[in-house]
């Protein structure tokens, strides 16, 4: 049982360029996640969704955009990299998001220079 | 809107000695509750949870916290500490908020043992 996994691990942008963060999970959870951590800031909400086909905005969505077209993978686009995005990057996944484990991936550390 | 504090960024702490990692919370509704444990270079674990019920919860490796709603607290305590306790600790509450459900996280404690 694989759990959570994130593709890539490590990843440099330059300012500009684009990319997807990928996120799989195979437990059949309906609630998924992104979070950003970066120091002193424990981690923040980036984007979430409920089910197929149902996103939301969290507490830091501006410059990242999601999609959930199946039940197993939510991907992260950054449209465009700012130096500000330079974080490490989580993907959660939980059966519901009440009172249940949330179940996190390896990360992926993302530097924008 | 919900929040959680956790007040101390670090806690240094010898091994075999009792250690608490606070954790205060705010919220006009009912929350459900937990600690997260993240070891260097890995993603966040659960540690343990308060749903409901006894107010006193325990994890499997020795830590125990305790629900203390009039003070809108979460305490993460262990008696004793061990080297294979050093990692970053995070208090995190769920509440059904109107439109949407979020887990929301605290800064993180980080607890260091030493000899």
């Amino acid at each position: 049982n694989a759990g959570v996994t994130q593709t890539p691990k490590f990843q440099v942008l330059k300012t500009g360029q684009s990319m997807t963060l990928q996120c799989a999970q195979d437990m059949n959870h309906e609630y998924m996640s992104w979070y950003r951590q970066d120091p002193g800031m424990g981690l923040r909400l980036i984007h979430y969704s409920v089910g197929a086909g149902i996103t939301d905005q969290g507490e830091v969505p501006n410059g990242y955009n999601v999609s959930r077209s199946t039940t197993e993978d939510f991907p992260l686009r950054l449209l465009s990299a700012a130096p500000s995005q330079t974080s490490v990057y989580f993907c959660a996944s939980s059966l519901t998001v009440l009172g249940t484990e949330a179940f996190f991936g390896q990360g992926t550390r993302l530097t924008v220079v | 809107a919900q929040s959680v504090t956790q007040l101390d960024s670090q806690v240094p702490v010898f091994e075999e000695a009792p250690v608490e990692l606070r954790c205060n919370y705010s919220s006009s509704v009912s929350v459900y509750l937990f600690w997260y444990v993240q070891y260097p270079n890995q993603g966040l674990q659960l540690l343990l949870k308060y749903l409901s019920g006894s107010t006193l919860v325990e994890s499997i490796n020795g830590f125990e916290a305790e629900f203390n709603k009039s003070q809108t607290s979460f305490h993460l305590r262990k008696p004793s500490v061990h080297i294979s306790d050093t990692a970053e600790y995070f208090c995190a509450v769920s509440i059904l908020t109107g439109g949407g459900n979020k887990l929301t996280f605290g800064t993180g404690t980080q607890l260091k043992v030493e000899l």
